[in-house]
């Protein structure tokens, strides 16, 4: 399994742009790159999911360097609704089999 | 769409008995995965089930187990409870299980092993 190791916490203000990089050295050919935020007392919530190079949707941008030995998940102008924990996810992908692990997450606090 | 429900919401039981858990996961998603949560261990892989099978199984002790009907309803079932197993467990759908497609999460049920 792909060990995934994040910052264990960050600190932002409100519209300002927040990166947060995960690192995955043995991530394998066939692993994706999935990232999630949860709230306290619920469930997690799929943000994005990548491969290679860069994704965006409306909610985030996914960075992965060619090498893919790591990812940045890129939040734009955050909000105080943006606090919360991300997890970011190396799993097979392509076989429908899984191997997910969740590592510990950043804790994201956003202020005034 | 419904989501993915989860009953019961919370639970309370007492060391070494059994407790059964239920996850209805999104109409059409023929996967459901359970996740355990602590504030120790962090959020960890339980088992995954697609079409009434075990597909894969996460590094927790033969008490823990699963089952997945034909409705892709799945239950969970934790037996001899210990005081360690107080947790939010989560259960969460997708629609056949690949890392390519995203986890639907339920809320979760509590439970406090006493």
């Amino acid at each position: 399994l792909a060990k995934t190791t994040q910052p264990i916490s960050m600190d932002s203000y409100e519209g300002q742009e927040v990166n947060i990089t995960c690192s995955h050295n043995n991530i394998a050919t066939n692993d994706y790159i999935t990232w999630y935020q949860q709230f306290p007392s619920q469930g997690p919530r799929f943000i994005i999911q990548g491969y290679k190079t860069k994704v965006t949707n409306e909610v985030a941008s996914l960075f992965i360097p060619a090498d893919r030995k790591s990812s940045t998940l890129s939040l734009p102008r955050v909000s105080l609704s943006d606090t919360a924990v991300y997890y970011c996810l190396v799993g097979e992908g392509g076989t429908g089999r899984r191997a997910l692990t969740f590592g510990s997450g950043t804790r994201l606090q956003v202020q005034p | 769409k419904a989501g993915v429900t989860q009953t019961p919401r919370y639970l309370i039981k007492t060391r070494g008995q059994q407790v059964t858990l239920s996850c209805s996961p999104i109409s059409g998603h023929r996967s459901v995965s359970w996740y355990q949560q602590t504030p120790g261990q962090g959020l960890q892989f339980l088992f995954e089930y697609f079409s009434e099978t075990q597909r894969n199984k996460g590094n927790f002790p033969g008490r823990f187990s699963g089952r997945q009907f034909s409705n892709s309803r799945s239950e969970m079932n934790v037996s001899t409870l210990e005081l360690g197993d107080s947790a939010l467990y989560l259960c969460a759908s997708s629609r056949t299980g690949g890392d390519y497609n995203e986890q639907f999460f339920g809320p979760g049920t509590r439970l406090t092993v006493l």
